[in-house]
């Protein structure tokens, strides 16, 4: 079973840009979470949607935005970018009513 | 609001066992997780354990928990270099779907 997988592994922006990330989740899972990681402030939540829903929102300005498809991939965007939204961005799926989240490998976005 | 605290770094020896420790702050907790990320990737799950439950073992993976003193540690017996990698506690509370994350032990593994 192939695992929860998010492109591109890999981005350069510059400041002002918009850039848009993508996670396939586990075949099954209706649930897709995203969370940045960064040095400084570790892992936070940025929003967690179901069945093309949002279900839970962090505290994160409205230019982060996301939205899930009727196939449960997801992805986020993030508009005018700044330095600070440098970081590692981290998908991760959940079956129906389990426990369990599984994570990608994750997008290394580098705002220069 | 929920907090999840680890120590920030652990070090030992090849061979030795690793213990991991976190606390957290939430009595709500009902699903306690131990993830594991290496330079470069993603979180792993190593395991998880319910708030009703003491203990779980996984090969080399002990998990103990202390609901009363909101305590949970992570035991890797047999501690190898491959084991090197920042070591992310987390919990969940049983109505929401979201886990709050600790900041994250870095295990050094050293010969």
């Amino acid at each position: 079973k192939a695992g929860v997988t998010q492109t591109p592994r890999y981005l350069i922006k510059t400041r002002g840009q918009q850039v848009t990330l993508s996670c396939s989740p586990i075949s099954g899972h209706r649930s897709v979470s995203w969370y940045q990681q960064t040095p400084g402030q570790g892992l936070q939540f940025l929003f967690e949607y179901f069945s093309e829903t949002q279900r839970n929102k962090g505290n994160f300005p409205g230019r982060f935005s996301g939205r899930q498809f009727s196939n449960s991939r997801s992805e986020m965007n993030v508009s005018t970018l700044e330095l600070g939204d440098s970081a590692l961005y981290l998908c991760a799926s959940s079956p129906p009513g389990a426990a369990e989240a599984f994570f990608g490998q994750g997008t290394r976005l580098t705002v220069v | 609001g929920e907090d999840v605290e680890q120590s920030l770094f652990l070090s030992v020896r090849e061979g030795d066992s690793s213990v991991i420790n976190c606390t957290y702050t939430d009595s709500s907790s009902t699903y306690l997780y131990w993830y594991k990320q290496e330079p470069g990737a993603g979180l792993q799950l190593l395991t998880y354990i319910f708030s009703n439950m003491d203990m779980k073992q996984d090969q080399r993976l002990t998990v103990l928990l202390n609901k009363k003193d909101k305590h949970l540690s992570l035991r890797i017996a047999d501690t190898q270099t491959g084991d090197s990698a920042i070591y992310f506690c987390a919990e969940r509370s049983g109505g929401s779907y979201i886990p709050t994350f600790g900041r994250g032990t870095s295990l050094i593994v050293h010969p």
